[in-house]
């Protein structure tokens, strides 16, 4: 299996400033089609996860564009522009390039 | 609109097994690329890969589970079907159904379900 290791475990922002989880994976992510199968996903408090960012930067349907991914390979960053208070919650990387795999999470708060 | 909603006991013992279903509307899981994914999360814990079943009934399951987990669809073309045997208290957790697809421009999880919590106490 793919082991996904994300930092910091837990992240304390002030609202209104800019936030970074990052995502390390044991192996490469590029599936042999070229594609690279990463997926950030939001749970909030009491909530099911859902779907921010596929394939490493595209967001999902409805998500604010304060939310964008990048990275390649086995190095990969959510980035949250601006920190409201409707995005504290645990944030998920999750890898299908093979037999999925989540990260431990990362859990944001307001500071 | 994709939906998916878990149901099932909240409350086994150990050594039951455990049946879970998870009806969904939106999608046919006759649809090229589609499936129907089990994840878990033990409380205050990360989430946890079970299994899934494509629309061509091609099953897979996590590899540290395999011979307790069985997929299937249901009795109704909407139903996914997950049982678990041989429960042991650190089973419990909240498992998800999830709307999986897989195609050249997507392969992740689109849709979860609400989840369903399950106990195993005697």
């Amino acid at each position: 299996d793919i082991v996904m290791t994300q930092t910091p475990p837990s992240l304390p922002v002030t609202l209104g400033q800019p936030a970074s989880i990052s995502c390390r994976s044991s192996q490469s992510l590029v599936h042999s089609n070229g594609n690279t199968y990463l997926s950030w996903l939001q749970q909030r408090p009491g909530q099911p996860p859902r779907l921010l960012i596929y394939k490493i930067s595209n967001r999902f349907s409805g998500v604010p564009d304060r939310f964008s991914g990048s990275g390649a390979g086995t190095d990969f960053t959510l980035q949250i522009s601006r920190v409201e208070a409707e995005d504290v919650g645990i944030y998920y990387c999750m890898q299908a390039t093979q037999s999925p795999t989540f990260g431990q999470g990362t859990k944001l708060e307001i500071k | 609109q994709i939906t998916l909603k878990e149901s099932g006991p909240t409350l086994v013992k150990p050594t039951q097994t455990l049946t879970l279903t998870c009806t969904f509307s939106g999608f046919s899981l006759s649809t090229s690329g589609v499936g129907v994914a089990w994840i878990r999360q033990p409380p205050g814990k990360a989430l946890e890969w079970l299994t899934v079943i494509y629309w061509n009934g091609d099953k897979r399951y996590s590899p540290s589970l395999r011979n307790r987990l069985t997929v299937t669809k249901g009795t109704f073309e909407d139903q996914v079907v997950l049982t678990l045997t041989n429960m042991d208290p650190v089973d419990t957790a909240t498992y998800f159904c999830g709307h999986r697809r897989e195609s050249y421009d997507f392969s992740g999880v689109e849709v979860w379900g609400q989840g369903t919590t399950v106990t195993v106490s005697s």
